[in-house]
């Protein structure tokens, strides 16, 4: 299967901080890359769809001046929390989707990042 | 937009026994369908998948059937082991964007 990097797995940051996670495609071109949000026993909610060279696609509720995404490039994405604060620290984990890699719509995942804000 | 359901929210068995677990969804443009398998900590892993064109799917001891008239479709896990405990989740997608269900905390008791 193809192949997801994240960076870093854990991070710990204090209030008012921002912090930056990478998401790689390593060993295909991801046309998609998306984002997501997992707090403790809850499902995987989508944040944010995001197409190399174009801005992001977020759902409702997610606000795009807080959760700023970049996806420069066909094998990389960041997602930057701005400011974060308690609340935000949860397990972030991006996926990526090549019409090129995998079945039908398929998402490669990543291992997922683990932000704890104090 | 797409809602998923999913239930049970956990289900404990005994090793050997089979293991069912159901989801619906409300988007009838919704075509395709995967279920997932996560542990504490990692990423979710795609452990069987369904398109809308096929009814049902098997890989072992694992099998997926879909009914896209009633828009439900069921993950069905015989002979269980105790490495099958985990979070399972289904999702449905439609233009590419996953939607999960709630998750279903699988207990599999040797």
């Amino acid at each position: 299967g193809a192949v997801v990097s994240q960076h870093p797995s854990r991070v710990i940051c204090k209030s008012g901080t921002s912090v930056k996670i990478e998401c790689r495609s390593l060993d295909f071109q991801a046309t998609t890359m998306f984002w997501y949000r997992q707090f403790p026993k809850q499902s995987l909610m989508l944040m944010a769809t995001s197409n190399e060279g174009s801005k992001a696609t977020y759902e409702q509720g997610v606000e795009k001046d807080k959760f700023l995404i970049n996806h420069a490039s066909l094998t990389l994405s960041t997602l930057t929390v701005t400011s974060a604060h308690p609340e935000d620290s949860s397990f972030y984990i991006c996926s990526a989707s090549s019409p090129k890699r995998g079945v039908y719509n398929e998402q490669f995942f990543g291992p997922g990042t683990r932000l704890t804000v104090l | 937009g797409e809602n998923v359901e999913q239930h049970p929210s956990t289900l404990s068995v005994q090793e050997g026994d089979s293991a069912v677990i159901k989801c619906t969804y409300s988007d009838s443009a919704s075509n395709y369908f995967p279920w997932y398998k996560q542990e504490l900590g990692k990423r979710p892993q795609l452990i069987i998948d369904i398109r809308s064109n096929v009814g049902e799917k098997k890989d072992q001891r694992i099998a997926v059937t879909l009914n896209k008239t009633a828009k439900h479709f069921s993950l069905h896990i015989t002979e269980t082991q105790p490495e099958d405990s985990a979070v399972y989740f289904c999702a449905a997608t439609t233009g590419g964007k996953l939607i999960f269900g709630q998750g279903t905390e699988l207990s599999v008791k040797p």
